[in-house]
């Protein structure tokens, strides 16, 4: 069965330190990626996606994940953290071509923390 | 333009009663999708639907749920005799064809509590 775990409820960093955000899934073929971040009071917004191509991917607000095929791992990173990225962070995948189905599955999410 | 609305924001009703939430998408987005996300957990996909194809209900928790849309308009979900299991966030994503690959923009969600 398909599947994404994001094995961390919470991060914790200080501002100015580097970020991850840890994302594993289970997905027979080729999947899509995605990572939504969730603000306190407000929707989820999209941050970034793998297709295909290059394995690192950048997105928005500065955050950028790495596709590893091997470890099956879509972690969520970022150089320098800033207060305002405290949130609660998705990563989600959909099937691959020719599977069927549009669902996409999302991991239960991880809050990040990020101190002054 | 406008991006997805939902309505209401907040629903407060009573064990047994039926519900009807509301989608509005973002204007051209062909694929359509309700989830649900209970208190402190991940987002549980419900349905997809997109453009005149029939849709993807393979989320549907149980035949009290339901959820209808017209051509690629608005979009409703409606939940029959509602239980205390069913408070949750109900939220709402439209994206344009290739939904494959194309972004998901999310509605702010309808907070769904059973008494």
């Amino acid at each position: 069965a398909q599947s994404v775990a994001q094995p961390e409820d919470q991060v914790n960093v200080a501002e100015g330190n580097p970020l991850t955000v840890k994302c594993t899934y289970s997905v027979s073929g080729n999947p899509y990626l995605f990572w939504y971040v969730q603000y306190p009071n407000r929707g989820l917004q999209f941050l970034l996606k793998y297709i295909t191509g290059d394995n690192l991917v950048k997105g928005s607000y500065g955050f950028e994940a790495e596709f590893n095929k091997s470890q099956t791992s879509f972690h969520l990173k970022k150089p320098s953290a800033l207060v305002s990225d405290s949130a609660l962070y998705f990563c989600a995948v959909r099937p691959p071509e020719g599977t069927g189905g549009f669902k996409t599955i999302f991991g239960a999410g991880t809050r990040l923390f990020v101190k002054a | 333009g406008a991006g997805v609305s939902q309505s209401p924001s907040n629903k407060v009703t009573e064990k047994g009663k039926d519900v009807e939430l509301r989608c509005d998408p973002i204007s051209g987005h062909t694929a359509l999708y309700w989830y649900r996300q209970r208190l402190g957990q991940g987002l549980e996909f419900l349905i997809y639907f997109q453009g005149n194809s029939a849709p993807d209900k393979s989320g549907l928790p149980s035949d009290r749920f339901s959820a209808e849309r017209t051509g690629e308009s608005v979009s409703t979900l409606t939940i029959q005799r509602t239980q205390q299991e069913d408070s949750a966030v109900y939220l709402c994503a439209s994206s344009q064809p290739s939904p494959r690959t194309d972004t998901q923009y999310f509605g702010p969600g309808t907070r769904l509590t059973v008494l």
